[in-house]
């Protein structure tokens, strides 16, 4: 059984600039969130879709968004880029609609902002 | 004061040996608690869920919550190089159809010497 996979693995991106990421959820999962993990916050939640609905968004800005499509794939959009944007991007899904049980992670985008 | 506090170490033991890791956190709304390992330049995978107060053991592995002292617990038994990773606490309080994103520790860096 395929796992969660994340597109691109790696990516470097100029300040100022937009950056869309990737996620295709375990096959039969529908919820599908977002963290961005860095060295000294940690792993921190963004947001979460399910069934192409955002339920939940976390403390960021605005430049921060995304989306999820009917078969449970999600994209997650940086604009304006900065460069504390850098870190290591982290998608998550799950079976059901409580994200809190058994969230199954991708290898992650680890996206550099010079 | 954090939510979720997590002794990032490095703790280092022989192989082997038992391998007590923990987490402290604030909020008692938290219901579901996971622990999570982490190798480097990886995604963060799933060990254990546990939900409300008590014990569930998997294999070498068991994971205790003492909701009372706001207070998790993972074990590891015959410890094992491979073992060496970062291992992340997680929790939330899992509200159903509307849950909340993961609450992550920064995680405590495990090394077991052969």
């Amino acid at each position: 059984k395929a796992g969660v996979t994340q597109t691109p693995r790696y990516l470097i991106k100029t300040r100022g600039q937009q950056v869309t990421l990737s996620c295709s959820p375990i096959s039969g999962h529908r919820s599908v969130s977002w963290y961005q993990q860095t060295p000294g916050q940690g792993l921190q939640f963004l947001f979460e879709y399910f069934s192409e609905t955002q339920r939940n968004k976390g403390n960021f800005p605005g430049r921060f968004s995304g989306r999820q499509f009917s078969n449970s794939r999600s994209e997650m959009n940086v604009s304006t880029l900065e460069l504390g944007d850098s870190a290591l991007y982290l998608c998550a899904s799950s079976w059901g609609d409580r994200q809190s049980t058994e969230a199954f992670f991708g290898q992650g985008t680890r996206l550099t902002v010079v | 004061q954090k939510e979720v506090e997590q002794d990032p170490g490095p703790l280092s033991v022989p192989e082997g040996a038992i391998v007590s890791l923990n987490c402290t956190y604030s909020n008692s709304a938290f219901q579901y608690f996971m622990w999570y390992r982490q190798y480097s330049r990886k995604g963060p995978e799933l060990l254990m869920y546990t939900y409300s107060s008590g014990n569930k053991e998997d294999g070498r592995f068991t994971a205790q919550v003492d909701k009372s002292s706001k207070y998790i617990s993972l074990f590891i038994r015959d410890s094992q190089p491979s073992d060496s990773a970062t291992y992340l606490c997680a929790m939330n309080r899992g509200s159903g159809g509307g849950a909340d994103g993961l609450t992550f520790g920064k995680g405590t860096h495990l090394i077991i010497q052969p």
